[in-house]
């Protein structure tokens, strides 16, 4: 079966860190650019990175630029997210999904919540 | 940043009616604009993209039309499980942006 599953999210306080894992498994991971999209409890979504299916580049929403680094491990088939300097402004659903380069998200994992409190 | 506004905010309307979505471009995105619906709890599912091209699986009476700043999904008419939220988003720049969000919700 094709799909993404995501882990590793939970409640921080604000200036720490965590790192997301996305299992990728029923299509060829290496294939593909991966990326990371969040949503805060009840907003919109937002594209936080991408990674082309290589490793060799990444990209970056401002936001988060020199906080956040997205990484795959293509032995592994999963794809990461360290996230450093939380703030409350980062708390949201991190979906993993599939794309985002030359195509769209066609591919969505079921989502991992990053709560940022004291 | 390309900024995609999307209207109206929300669409009230009854199941076999048609609905009709908008999302316009701060600048040219070609046709490198995709659509999505999100319903509660679930992640976003993609329905259309190339603006006007149907996902797999997707029903046809989805339909995605426009170029450049404006674009529109059409929903021709209305199923009960198609009352949700629909994103558009492009990949003609970076960042990849979506925009704000259309909910559609049963009158």
């Amino acid at each position: 079966e094709v799909q993404l599953l995501e882990s590793g999210g939970g409640l921080v306080q604000p200036g720490g860190s965590l790192r997301l894992s996305c299992a990728a498994s029923g299509f060829t991971f290496s294939n593909y650019a991966m990326s990371w999209v969040r949503q805060p409890p009840g907003k919109g979504l937002e594209w936080v990175s991408l990674i082309r299916g290589n490793g060799g580049s990444t990209y970056y929403v401002d936001s988060v630029k020199g906080r956040f680094t997205i990484s795959r491990d293509n032995s592994k088939n999963t794809l990461y997210l360290q996230m450093n300097t939380l703030g409350a402004e980062d708390a949201a659903v991190y979906y993993c999904a599939r794309g985002g380069f030359n195509l769209f998200f066609d591919l969505w994992g079921q989502g991992t919540l990053v709560t940022v409190s004291s | 940043e390309i900024v995609l506004t999307q209207s109206p905010a929300t669409l009230s309307l009854s199941p076999g009616e048609r609905a009709t979505l908008s999302c316009r471009a701060s600048q040219s995105v070609s046709n490198y604009l995709a659509w999505y619906q999100q319903k509660p709890g679930q992640a976003p599912r993609l329905l259309i993209y190339e603006a006007s091209n149907r996902a797999t699986g997707i029903p046809a009476r989805f339909s995605g039309s426009g170029s450049g700043t404006d674009f529109t999904l059409t929903i021709s008419s209305l199923e009960p499980e198609d009352f949700a939220v629909y994103y558009c988003q492009q990949r003609n720049n970076w960042p990849r942006t979506f925009g704000q969000g259309t909910k559609v919700e049963i009158k």
